[in-house]
């Protein structure tokens, strides 16, 4: 069955550093892939998708392109702000169509 | 109004107690679900309304009750809970059942429950 590897945190940063947090699934056909953040003390919330491949999501300055090749699906910022500071949850849908939910990346931005 | 709304946020209740769960929402979506979330970890799926119909079951215990009233509401019935039950209870929805084919969840903020 369809399978995602999210790299484990925590990751801390300083403000303004580069991001990168790797996703890496398993998956039959081409599945749309998702990246969902959770602030502290909030529920999950949708950042980006990409439902092909090649296609790139973007929102809040974060980007990540779905890569069939390397079956990847990597989160990445140029910039982090402390505001970033947050879970981050790579996941992709079983033949079910429910979402199989990678370990989450807790990410810390320090000022 | 894209929000999905659960009360209470806090929940403290005894093993022997019944309590309820509630959530809301009002994007006319016919997808519903509860997700139990522990402490750093990933949501874990519990139950999936789908037309107001139970569609999933992940073999959840007994002592969790799901309810659809109707298309804007789904309940959580506690009762006979274990400390090992206490987490975040997340409800979600999605305009439609299938949610992971291409679709987005909208997630409350979540009902942190504590059994004692």
């Amino acid at each position: 069955g369809n399978s995602v590897t999210q790299m484990e945190g925590p990751v801390t940063l300083s403000e303004e550093a580069f991001l990168t947090i790797n996703c890496t699934y398993t998956a039959t056909g081409y599945p749309s892939l998702f990246w969902y953040v959770q602030y502290p003390g909030e529920g999950l919330q949708l950042l980006l998708k990409a439902t092909k491949a090649d296609d790139k999501g973007s929102n809040k300055g974060f980007e990540a392109t779905y890569r069939k090749e390397t079956t990847s699906f990597h989160l990445e910022k140029g910039s982090v702000q402390v505001s970033d500071s947050a879970v981050y949850f790579c996941a992709l849908p079983d033949s079910n169509y429910q979402l199989i939910w990678g370990a989450g990346t807790k990410l810390i931005i320090k000022p | 109004d894209t929000e999905v709304t659960q009360t209470p946020k806090h929940l403290v209740m005894g093993m022997t107690n019944k309590k309820s769960l509630k959530c809301e929402q009002h994007m006319g979506h016919r997808a519903m679900y509860w997700y139990k979330q522990k402490a750093k970890k990933p949501p874990e799926l519990m139950f999936v309304y789908s037309y107001e119909k139970l569609s999933i079951n992940e073999s959840v215990p007994s002592r969790f009750s799901p309810e659809c009233p109707n298309s804007s509401l789904l309940n959580l019935h506690l009762h006979a809970l274990q400390p090992e039950d206490s987490a975040l209870y997340l409800c979600a929805s999605s305009q439609l059942p299938g949610q992971g084919a291409g679709g987005e969840l909208f997630f409350g903020e979540g009902s942190r429950l504590t059994v004692l």
